[in-house]
């Protein structure tokens, strides 16, 4: 069955460290891959997207994640958090075959401490 | 800016009631969404739409009912809501295609009494 999983639920990370969230996804093939960030409140805004390529992808606010089909993750990585990176991050998954439908992750929600 | 609007940001309903919440994009999509999202269960599809007057089911279809009479509208309907659909809901957009992602509204806290 196609699956999308983050395994970490809750993080917490102190202001100026490195951050990295996990995403693993059992798909027949490579699908399309996306991270999301919830802030309080709010919907959800896309931070960035793979498709094919290089497999290092840049995102807004600083943000990147490295593609490793051999692991099928799909992680996403901070070199320093700031407060305002406080929220919750979903990855999706997308089978390149779909019309557009995606597959959301249950969340980690991330806190940063001073 | 590309925008997807949600009616209300905050909903107090009384239990039995028939609640509409309403989602409008602006940027002549063609699939829209409906997620309902709860502590600890992420994202769960309710209800899309891949053209007007098109709807499918999602996960979790019991107790809602959807409306696309046109393109930029896209209706969440509780027949009669109950305090277990005291929730978040969002709603989204995207063009056809996977690659292109979603475009999310604002959600609407739903709270049934």
């Amino acid at each position: 069955a196609q699956s999308v999983t983050q395994p970490d639920i809750h993080i917490t990370v102190s202001e100026g460290a490195s951050l990295e969230l996990r995403c693993n996804y059992s798909y027949g093939a490579t699908p399309y891959l996306f991270w999301y960030v919830q802030s309080p409140g709010q919907g959800l805004q896309l931070l960035l997207k793979y498709f094919s390529g290089d497999t290092l992808v840049q995102g807004i606010k600083g943000f990147e994640a490295e593609f490793k089909r051999s692991q099928s993750s799909f992680n996403l990585r901070k070199p320093s958090v700031h407060w305002s990176d406080a929220a919750e991050y979903f990855c999706a998954v997308g089978p390149t075959d779909s019309w557009g439908k995606l597959q959301f992750g249950a969340g980690t929600q991330v806190v940063v401490t001073p | 800016d590309v925008k997807v609007t949600q009616s209300s940001r905050y909903l107090v309903k009384r239990t039995g009631e028939k609640v509409f919440l309403e989602c409008v994009q602006d940027m002549d999509h063609e699939n829209m969404f409906w997620y309902r999202q709860d502590p600890g269960l992420g994202l769960r599809l309710i209800y899309f739409s891949y053209d007007v007057k098109m709807k499918e089911k999602g996960d979790i279809p019991e107790g809602y009912s959807v409306s696309r009479e046109k393109k930029e509208r896209f209706s969440l309907i509780l027949e009669s809501a109950s305090t277990n659909q005291t929730s978040m809901y969002l709603c989204a957009s995207s063009l056809t295609g996977v690659g292109y992602g979603y475009t999310f509204g604002s959600g609407t806290r739903l709270t049934v009494v």
